[in-house]
């Protein structure tokens, strides 16, 4: 069955502007996790939906948000751009998001540059 | 390729070798872990998992052995070869949490 896709892949913004980035899940996988990573901090956790609700969010400031439609798609978007805001997005689905339900699913991410 | 981190603790061995990656996590309330494969312009993927009820799991060429006392993990890799390049994560996911943590990663170099 086709993976979890992300679009775009690259993108090139510049400081104050926004972003909105789509996570499209495996096909029955009803939960949606994004994580940013950048070379200095890791995989960062951004927050997770199930069911079109956001369970649970990382500390990150309020310019970053997302959302969960019916089908389990889920968008995040960035407003206000900052250098700082460069890294790879990535998206990664489960059956349900919990430790009952086994690994998480990776997409190829998002490359996000601020310039 | 994309460069996944540039600033990683770095294993090289030689092909052939055995490889041992450790990880500390952080939450005593993780109950499933699980270690994640990153290669260059891929997201990460699965290579292992274990409960906290376990303290060992073995896969194919790969271990990992839980120490939930000093909350440390650790992946072994028998015979590595350079196909096992790539930068390793330990993962940790609470139940109920809805949220898995990664720790910073390990970049494993292979030489042939």
């Amino acid at each position: 069955k086709a993976g979890v896709t992300q679009t775009p892949r690259y993108l090139i913004k510049t400081r104050g502007q926004q972003v909105t980035l789509s996570c499209s899940p495996i096909s029955g996988h009803r939960s949606v996790s994004w994580y940013q990573q950048t070379p200095g901090q890791g995989l960062q956790f951004l927050f997770e939906y199930f069911s079109e609700t956001q369970r649970n969010k990382g500390n990150f400031p309020g310019r970053f948000s997302g959302r969960q439609f019916s089908n389990s798609r889920s968008e995040m978007n960035v407003s206000t751009l900052e250098l700082g805001d460069s890294a790879l997005y990535l998206c990664a689905s489960s059956l349900t998001g919990t430790a009952d339900t086994g690994e998480l699913f990776f997409g190829e991410g998002s490359r996000l540059t601020v310039l | 390729g994309e460069s996944v981190g540039l600033h990683l603790p770095t294993l090289s061995v030689q092909e052939g070798d055995n490889s041992i990656i450790n990880c500390a996590y952080s939450n005593s309330a993780s109950d499933y872990f699980i270690w994640y494969k990153q290669e260059s312009g891929k997201g990460p993927q699965f290579i292992i998992d274990i409960r906290s009820n376990m303290d060992k799991r073995q896969g194919q060429r790969v271990t990992v052995l839980l120490n939930k006392t000093v909350k440390h993990l650790s992946l072994q890799i028998a015979a590595t070869q350079p196909g096992d390049s790539a930068v390793y994560f330990c993962a940790e996911t609470d139940t109920g949490g809805f949220k898995t943590i990664f720790g910073a990663g390990t970049r494993l170099f292979v030489k042939a």
